[in-house]
């Protein structure tokens, strides 16, 4: 029962580098999405997509870039890491695009940018 | 735009005391209302939710009611265990198309012996 799995669980890189985050899940949902969570505001949408082949921006998107392989896989890159994309990155998934589905988490990847 | 407004911890209360976290919400249309659960190290945990006003979710012995009135989803437990210590979260599932949650930052809750 593995759900949504994401790598790397801990990253520390360089401001400048790149680096890309990799989430997959085996539930075979339509929908997975990137949020990122920091300290007072709860978690915050970076980019969705709603089913394979379709990707769109979230709340806050700049500075991210992100793959929909397959419905399997959905991917993450930072480009070009700022400091300020210090943060808890979760990877989920939910079924088909309805409202009121379960939307469910992977265990969060931790990145620091220095 | 749509948005939710939890209380701010953290909340400290003694094992078996009552728990009520209040979250509140402004949506457009009729959201579905979601509590999570995040306890430390993992990732978040659906802990109930519920999909039309009047409607309770309950779970763990937590509950929560969809108060369309009072745009509420105030989270309660009767008798608090130490391993209920964590952070909750409250969230809305927009309406129109795509399935997405706004979250409330959170509330951290301590539960001592």
């Amino acid at each position: 029962n593995a759900g949504v799995t994401q790598t790397p669980k801990f990253q520390v890189l360089k401001t400048g580098q790149s680096m890309t985050l990799q989430c997959a899940q085996d539930m075979n949902h339509n929908s997975m999405y990137w949020y990122r969570q920091d300290p007072g505001m709860g978690l915050r949408l970076i980019y969705y997509s709603a089913s394979e082949g379709t990707t769109d921006k979230g709340e806050v998107p700049n500075g991210y870039n992100v793959s929909r392989l397959n419905k399997r896989e959905f991917s993450l890159r930072l480009e070009s890491a700022a400091p300020s994309q210090t943060s808890v990155y979760f990877c989920a998934s939910s079924g088909q695009g309805i409202q009121g589905n379960t939307i469910y988490f992977g265990e969060g990847s931790w990145l620091t940018v220095v | 735009g749509d948005s939710v407004t939890q209380m701010e911890g953290p909340v400290t209360l003694s094992e078996e005391a009552f728990l009520t976290i209040n979250c509140t919400y402004t949506a457009t249309g009729y959201p579905s209302l979601f509590w999570y659960v995040q306890y430390p190290g993992e990732g978040l945990q659906l802990l109930l939710k519920a999909t039309k006003a009047d409607d309770k979710g309950s779970n763990k012995g937590f509950e929560a009611t969809y108060r369309k009135e009072t745009t509420s989803f105030h989270l309660e437990k009767g008798s608090v265990q130490v391993s209920d210590s964590a952070v909750y979260f409250c969230a809305l599932s927009t309406t129109g198309g795509y399935n997405k949650l706004i979250f409330g930052a959170g509330t951290r809750l301590a539960v001592h012996p």
